[in-house]
């Protein structure tokens, strides 16, 4: 049971390039989520997805995309990268619904440099 | 989702119990109480949650006042290893309903000293 796979673990792009960070879970959740995070500050939601086929905006969604085509799988897309979003970012997931009480389970994060 | 205040930043010896205060002061009845933290470098990790009775897993123990305007989460025999960013984060338990996800302050930045 690996949990929250988030690959690769570390990317560098030049302004301009466009990629996609990948996120895998193996625990059958509903809910996924994207999240970043700049240093010395706390996360902030990207794009989340309460159940295949069904995406929206969190707090900060310009300049990213996301599908969720699977339970498992929650791509998230760069489609023309900006220093801006030189960035770590988590992907979660989560059962959804009230009382479910397993919180959220994060992947070890993709560290982006856009240069 | 109602406000947190943590304090920036708080220090514990090895071996003693680390408490670790959050208010909450405009928490609503349905809104519930939960704990990340964050060790450097990697992804938050859950710890615990609660609504209004006290909780306790294997983790930590969490308090929550009468009111529910307060609450302290303890870890009971701090080690090295739990140095962190401890996350208080309160927010209702249904997911899906509306603006989502966690909502993450600066958190409390705890230090165990050996």
């Amino acid at each position: 049971n690996a949990g929250v796979t988030q690959t690769p673990k570390f990317q560098v792009l030049k302004t301009g390039q466009s990629m996609t960070l990948q996120c895998a879970q193996d625990m059958n959740h509903e809910y996924m989520s994207w999240y970043r995070q700049d240093p010395g500050m706390g996360l902030r939601l990207i794009h989340y997805s309460v159940g295949a086929g069904i995406t929206d905006q969190g707090e900060v969604p310009n300049g990213y995309n996301v599908s969720r085509s699977t339970t498992e799988d929650f791509p998230l897309r760069l489609l023309s990268a900006a220093p801006s979003q030189t960035s770590v970012y988590f992907c979660a997931s989560s059962y959804s619904g009230l009382g479910q009480g397993h919180g959220y389970t994060f992947g070890s994060g993709t560290r982006l440099t856009v240069v | 989702d109602a406000k947190t205040t943590q304090p920036t930043s708080m220090d514990c010896a090895e071996g003693r119990a680390a408490n670790l205060p959050c208010n909450h002061s405009t928490i609503s009845g349905n809104e519930y109480v939960y704990w990340y933290r964050q060790i450097h470098s990697q992804g938050p990790q859950y710890i615990i949650h609660g609504l209004k009775n006290n909780e306790t897993n294997e983790m930590a123990s969490l308090i929550i006042t009468e009111d529910r305007k307060s609450s302290t989460l303890i870890l009971p025999h701090a080690t090295l290893r739990d140095t962190a960013v401890y996350y208080c984060i309160v927010r209702v338990a249904i997911i899906g309903g509306g603006a989502d996800g966690l909502t993450f302050g600066k958190g409390t930045h705890l230090i165990i000293q050996p």
